[in-house]
């Protein structure tokens, strides 16, 4: 969706690496969702933020939104080949049940 | 564990030809979405539903319907398929949240369609 940009569109690291995956919105966040995606796979739910400055983290992938809630950034620590993928995010941008995806950022991991 | 399943994972067919995708989930939300997946465009919304019976126009509906007879399964039809309908499609569900705002989705494993 053009109302939420995702960058980069793919990004190769080298195992081990850190990197980081921006979401950024014109308008305000009430809540944004991160997922992963194997190829040709479904979605898997990695977290929800919904206050500003929130910071989330599971394993070795942390995630924050920024105060004024139209920013959120995915990072990830150490990279391993098992973080490659799909990663979306997807907000809620108060229209009802409805999430805004952005395009995605394929990232892959050498060994 | 939410499950949510889709009746194919692969799926070719000829255009012109009716198309049904099935989805089920079996936690008992409310909420169930179609969405398409292509390359560079992320996921765009093409129908919803909030209830049985109930649906709403997503951000894509043309060429599509949908059909929401029970609470647990909510079906994709593409009436007259084309090639350019050949996509990713993604189910997802989701609790209703009293608060409002569309709480968190899960996604079923994907469909494959191709058009010929």
């Amino acid at each position: 969706s053009q109302e939420l940009e995702q960058s980069p569109q793919s990004l190769i690291v080298q195992e081990g690496k850190n990197l980081t995956i921006n979401c950024t919105s014109s308008k305000t966040l009430y809540g944004l969702y991160w997922y992963k995606q194997k190829y040709g796979e479904g979605l898997i739910f990695l977290m929800m933020l919904q206050k500003g400055g929130e910071e989330k983290s599971h394993e070795k992938i942390t995630a924050k939104l920024d105060e004024k809630k139209q920013q959120s950034s995915l990072h990830i620590t150490a990279s391993q080949p098992s973080h490659a993928g799909i990663y979306l995010c997807g907000a809620d941008m108060e229209y009802g049940n409805k999430l805004v995806f952005g395009a995605g950022t394929i990232l892959r991991v050498k060994s | 564990d939410v499950k949510v399943t889709q009746s194919s994972r692969y799926l070719v067919k000829r255009t012109g030809e009716k198309v049904f995708l099935e989805c089920v989930q079996d936690m008992d939300h409310e909420n169930m979405f179609w969405y398409r997946q292509d390359p560079g465009l992320g996921l765009r919304l093409i129908y919803f539903s909030y209830d049985v019976k109930m649906k709403e126009k997503g951000d894509i509906p043309e060429g599509y319907s949908v059909s929401r007879e029970k609470k647990e399964r909510f079906s994709l039809i593409l009436e007259s398929a084309s090639t350019n309908q050949t996509s990713m499609y993604l189910c997802a569900s989701s609790l209703w949240e009293l608060a409002g705002g569309p709480g968190e989705q899960y996604f079923g494993p994907g469909t494959r369609l191709t058009v010929t």
